[in-house]
């Protein structure tokens, strides 16, 4: 079974709304996630990187007060994209790295957003 | 700076056929990971295989096969006998020891024709 879930899957909003993605590890600690961005047809563009109880580091051309990430706790980090604009659709993947019985890299199952 | 660069974009066969997706890497550091990843359209990613710079050792699981060559920077997939399901897209992607977020290629999309 999937050993980190994202949810939601699939959102479809109006223009000017947050919208919140959650990413949790299933059995493992995760002290690394890692946002992706997908765009149809493209490959996966890293966007941030959070590791828990600190800020997330996010890459150039990103917009940190656009996509604010949450890393509280081991096994959970959110992606909330805010005031979201046609322009922010795309595909949004998370990744979760940890530790146990030697390093887990997994990846969420991705959360497609329409923003209208 | 990594790089990672899967030069064919699209690649159609007829089932049964062997087809091999191209992929070449740029790091300047000595220790880092290769990843096979397949997204059906679906858009789950699949993780197919994790190679370390220091194993050169060729894999074959199943219909599968992967082979690692650093002389040339490249880590080249292999599907024998090609299915209808095999149908998707193929990332191939990179991870250094300093930089654990995975640099992804462009993805080649196969098309497995009946």
């Amino acid at each position: 079974g999937a050993v980190v879930s994202q949810h939601p899957s699939r959102v479809i909003c109006k223009s000017g709304t947050s919208v919140k993605i959650e990413c949790r590890s299933l059995d493992f600690q995760a002290t690394t996630m890692f946002w992706y961005r997908q765009f149809p047809k493209q490959s996966l563009m890293l966007m941030a990187t959070s590791n828990e109880g600190s800020k997330a580091t996010y890459e150039q051309g990103v917009e940190k007060d656009k996509f604010l990430i949450n890393h509280a706790s081991l096994t959970l980090s959110t992606l909330t994209v805010t005031s979201a604009h046609p322009e922010d659709s795309s595909f949004y993947i998370c990744s979760a790295r940890g530790w146990g019985g030697g390093e887990k890299l997994f990846f969420g199952s991705g959360t497609q957003l329409s923003v209208l | 700076a990594q790089k990672v660069t899967q030069a064919q974009t699209e690649i159609s066969v007829v089932e049964k056929e062997d087809v091999t997706l191209d992929c070449v890497y740029e790091t300047r550091d000595t220790t880092y990971y290769l990843f096979w990843y397949k997204q059906p359209p679906s858009g789950e990613l699949v993780f197919l295989i994790r190679r370390n710079s220091f194993d050169e050792q060729n894999e074959i699981s199943g219909r599968y096969s992967w082979n690692f060559q650093k002389s040339t920077s490249s880590f080249n997939f292999t599907i024998t006998a090609s299915q209808v399901v095999d149908s998707a897209v193929y990332f191939c992607a990179l991870s250094v020891t300093g930089r654990r977020a995975l640099t992804f290629g462009s993805g080649t999309r196969l098309q497995v024709q009946p």
